[in-house]
């Protein structure tokens, strides 16, 4: 299957201060990407759509200023948290699809603010 | 609203005994299926995708789909306590379009 490598798998960040997560496909050209976010104990949350050389899609009550998304090559999208708070303190994942819509994830990114 | 609907579990079964996982969706719309396997505190893999009625079989795994009953299901044969996860089953239109989500059933292998 497609390999999705996301960097960093940790971060741990002062309130206030902002926060960049890159998503890497390694062996395929990915067009669109998917930016979810993990509660404990809860299920995926779509946040984004990622859209290469193309403003991303939100999902309904995600803030875009706040989780600014840039999907500038078709291997690179990044997801930046800014000013966080501690209720951002979540486990992101970003996604890719193959051409018959199996998702494959990064690693994915714990984030904790303090 | 489109939903894919899965009992939460935890689902438990002995040791080398078949876990039957399932999933209904709404979306009649739906052409691709997939089951992922979630560690705790690790990011969904990939384990089997389906996209027509009937059986398909991986290893240990079957996926089962029956499009007119909007159900998909994952067998698991001679269970392995390494098989202790939360099971995502997640349906889409194909192409690259994004995929829903279930909430996942939490099976617990019992050694």
């Amino acid at each position: 299957g497609a390999v999705v490598s996301q960097h960093p798998s940790w971060v741990i960040c002062k309130s206030g201060t902002s926060v960049k997560i890159e998503c890497r496909s390694l062996d395929f050209q990915a067009t669109t990407m998917f930016w979810y976010r993990q509660f404990p104990k809860q299920s995926l949350m779509l946040m984004a759509t990622s859209n290469e050389g193309s403003k991303a899609t939100y999902e309904q009550g995600v803030e875009k200023d706040k989780f600014l998304i840039n999907h500038a090559s078709l291997t690179l999208s990044t997801l930046t948290v800014t000013s966080a708070h501690p209720e951002d303190s979540s486990f992101y994942i970003c996604s890719a699809r193959d051409q018959e819509g199996a998702a494959f994830f990064g690693q994915g990114t714990r984030l904790t603010v303090v | 609203q489109k939903e894919v609907e899965q009992n939460s579990g935890p689902l438990s079964v002995p040791e080398g005994a078949i876990a039957s996982l399932n999933c209904t969706y709404s979306d009649r719309g739906s052409q691709s299926f997939f089951w992922y396997r979630q560690y705790s505190g690790k990011s969904p893999e990939l384990i089997m995708s389906i996209y027509s009625n009937g059986d398909k079989e991986d290893g240990r795994f079957t996926a089962q789909l029956n499009k007119a009953s909007q159900y998909v299901s994952l067998l698991i044969r001679d269970s392995q306590p390494s098989d202790s996860a939360t099971y995502l089953c997640a349906s889409g239109p194909g192409g690259y379009q994004k995929v829903t989500f279930g909430t996942g059933t939490k099976l617990q292998v019992i050694p």
